[in-house]
This record gives structure tokens, sequence and C-alpha cells, in this order.
């Protein structure tokens, strides 16, 4: 069965430095997601992507967050001046059509430290 | 917005029935999903229901949804240890966004 990849599964990071977390989508999906889980507590929806542009954000998405699929394939997460409570597990959502199940990537933890 | 509630934990036996409940308050869902995530491990899609529907069945597992009271449940049939995950209820919103309940942890005891 086709997966969402994602990479890397861990990245340790300092704090103030800039990330880029990678998802590769199942190859006829449309629709991407990022979301987010912080040590136990509930996944939260951070952004949609679609047709090259952010459909629809969540107020943590704000400056320091950003999105794109430069070639087409990857879609990348990048976290600029990372803080502390950046530190969570981030996980990439792909899905066929605006009707389908979303499927998720196995995610990547963030520690920032 | 939506708000989608579930107990956070469930206690089994192996062998036995485990029924996971998730209440939520946006009507409008036309979806809605249970995934499972094992420890330290992605959201693995369990199976989900159309919400004309009232009951979905795929092997060992029962999904019942009571559009009315806006409740939905899980059970799992012949629990087995290594169903012991969290499980997520999720549905989506007026907007088109998966919104996750509170995740309920399974202990399956042998």
């Amino acid at each position: 069965e086709p997966e969402v990849t994602q990479t890397p599964s861990h990245q340790v990071t300092q704090m103030g430095q800039e990330v880029i977390l990678r998802c590769v989508p199942i190859s006829n999906h449309l629709y991407f997601y990022w979301y987010r889980q912080i040590l136990g507590q509930k996944v939260e929806f951070l952004v949609s992507f679609y047709n090259n542009e952010i459909s629809e954000k969540s107020e943590i998405f704000d400056d320091q967050f950003s999105v794109e699929r430069p070639d087409g394939s990857n879609f990348t997460l990048k976290i600029r001046s990372t803080k502390l409570e950046d530190s969570a597990m981030y996980f990439c959502a792909t899905q066929a059509g605006d009707n389908s199940p979303l499927h998720f990537g196995n995610g990547t933890r963030l520690t920032v430290t | 917005g939506e708000d989608v509630e579930q107990s956070l934990f469930l206690s089994v036996r192996e062998g036995d029935s485990s029924v996971i409940n998730c209440t939520y308050t946006d009507s409008s869902s036309t979806y809605l999903y249970w995934y499972k995530q094992e420890p330290g491990a992605g959201l693995q899609l369990l199976t989900y229901i159309f919400s004309n529907m009232d009951m979905k069945q795929d092997q060992r597992l029962t999904v019942l949804l009571n559009k009315k009271d806006k409740h939905l449940s899980l059970r799992i049939a012949d629990t087995q240890t290594g169903d012991s995950a969290i499980y997520f209820c999720a549905v989506i919103d007026a907007t088109n966004k998966l919104i996750f309940g509170t995740g309920t942890l399974l202990a399956v005891q042998p």
C-alpha cells in the first residue's frame, strides 16, 4: 500500500536554528497537510496546501512557519528560529481528493534544546 | 469550532471486546475517522464511516454512528495485546479540516 514518507524521523536542533521537515506524498494525492502533536497532547492542525498554495492555516502557523512544494514531489515545512515550545511530533498528511481520508506519515520528532 | 471528546483511558482483558467512545459538536461532518497510534509511531488510518451510515463493520472492527446524539464508537472484538495503542476519533469540520479527539489509551491485559 502506498505510504506517506517523512524525513528525518528525529531532528534535534538548538534554539534559534532553522529546521526543514520533509514529506513525500502518495503519488496521486493533491491535498497536503501538516499537523503537530506536542507530547501527551492532541494532534493539532497547522496548515493545508493545495494547488501550490496554502488553503488554510491555524493560529499556530505564524510567520515562523512556511511550507512549499519546490520540486513537485517533496512537501516541506520550514520552522525558522526554533523555540523550545516547538518541540513536538510533526505529521505530514496527504489526501487524494477533498472527500477522501487523510493518510499520515510516521512523523518527525523535533527536539529543540 | 469543532470539539471532539473521548475518554482518556480504557483497560480490557485479552479476548474481551473494547468499546471506545467519541462525541463531536459539528453536525456537518461528512466523514468520521478512527486512527490508531502505537508508541512513538505515526497515525494509522483504521477505518472511517460516511455520515449517512449508522454502522460499518470491517473484520474485528465495528463503527457505530449516532448522528442525532453526535456520538461515534469503535468496537474491537476479541481484543489482542497488539491492539494496545492510543485511538483517535477525527471528524471533518465545516472548513474541511480534520479535527482530532483527545485520544483514548487502550491497555490490553494478558
